[in-house]
């Protein structure tokens, strides 16, 4: 079975800095697809960014991004420029590149406070 | 941007009673889920269904569960005989085609309280 696990409970942090939450994972897959939600107070989950394991690089999506290091299990998200609407719950979620098994396992998620 | 839509946001049971959760998918997605989120606790999988039939389900998918896809738009998920533990926020999910790894796109969820 796989297990995520989110480090950082909570984080707090001035508008316009920048940010890290950490993400680790454990899984015998290999291959398979991480992803980061955003979880606002109004708590829908909004998909952030999407990594596929089998390929190296890095992805991005604007202020967005990831550090994937694969054969350390790590999947660490960085905010840039951070914005006051970036305040909320963020999870990261492991999913197995496996048809008709693709079922999202989450971690405990980190509350993330950006300080007008 | 497509969505997908929950029904209703907010409902209110007695333990004990019978109820149904609506889900419209995104349309031309193929594949199905539940989640279930217990207030201050991570998100949870129930169940994924795909071609009419139950893909995955969890532990916590039991008896009392069961999902349909009544008319080719709506998903439900019905907890026939409900408990306090059953308290929770309730996902509905989508994605495009299992096996492409596509990201599953969330309802606003359905908040469930049972009296």
């Amino acid at each position: 079975a796989q297990t995520v696990t989110q480090s950082q409970p909570e984080m707090s942090v001035q508008e316009a800095e920048t940010v890290t939450l950490s993400c680790t994972y454990d899984t015998s897959e290999s291959n398979y697809y991480l992803f980061w939600y955003k979880q606002p107070p109004s708590r829908q989950m909004i998909l952030v960014i999407r990594q596929e394991a089998y390929k190296q690089q890095n992805a991005t999506e604007n202020r967005f991004s990831v550090n994937f290091q694969k054969a350390a299990k790590s999947f660490s998200l960085k905010i840039s420029d951070s914005q006051l609407g970036d305040t909320a719950m963020y999870f990261c979620a492991f999913m197995k590149r496996v048809f008709g098994n693709e079922k999202l396992t989450f971690g405990t998620g980190t509350r993330l406070t950006i300080i007008p | 941007e497509p969505e997908v839509t929950q029904t209703p946001s907010h409902q209110v049971t007695q333990m004990g009673q019978e109820v149904i959760l609506r889900c419209v998918p995104i349309s031309n997605h193929l594949y199905f889920y539940w989640y279930r989120q217990i207030l201050g606790q991570k998100v949870e999988f129930l169940v994924s269904f795909y071609n009419n039939e139950i893909s995955e389900k969890s532990e916590i998918f039991d008896d009392q569960f069961s999902v349909e896809r009544p008319d080719g738009s709506n998903f439900t998920l019905k907890i026939r005989s409900t408990k306090l533990e059953d308290s929770a926020m309730y996902f509905c999910a989508s994605s495009p085609l299992p096996g492409s790894g596509q990201p599953q796109h969330f309802g606003d969820g359905t908040r469930l309280s049972i009296l």
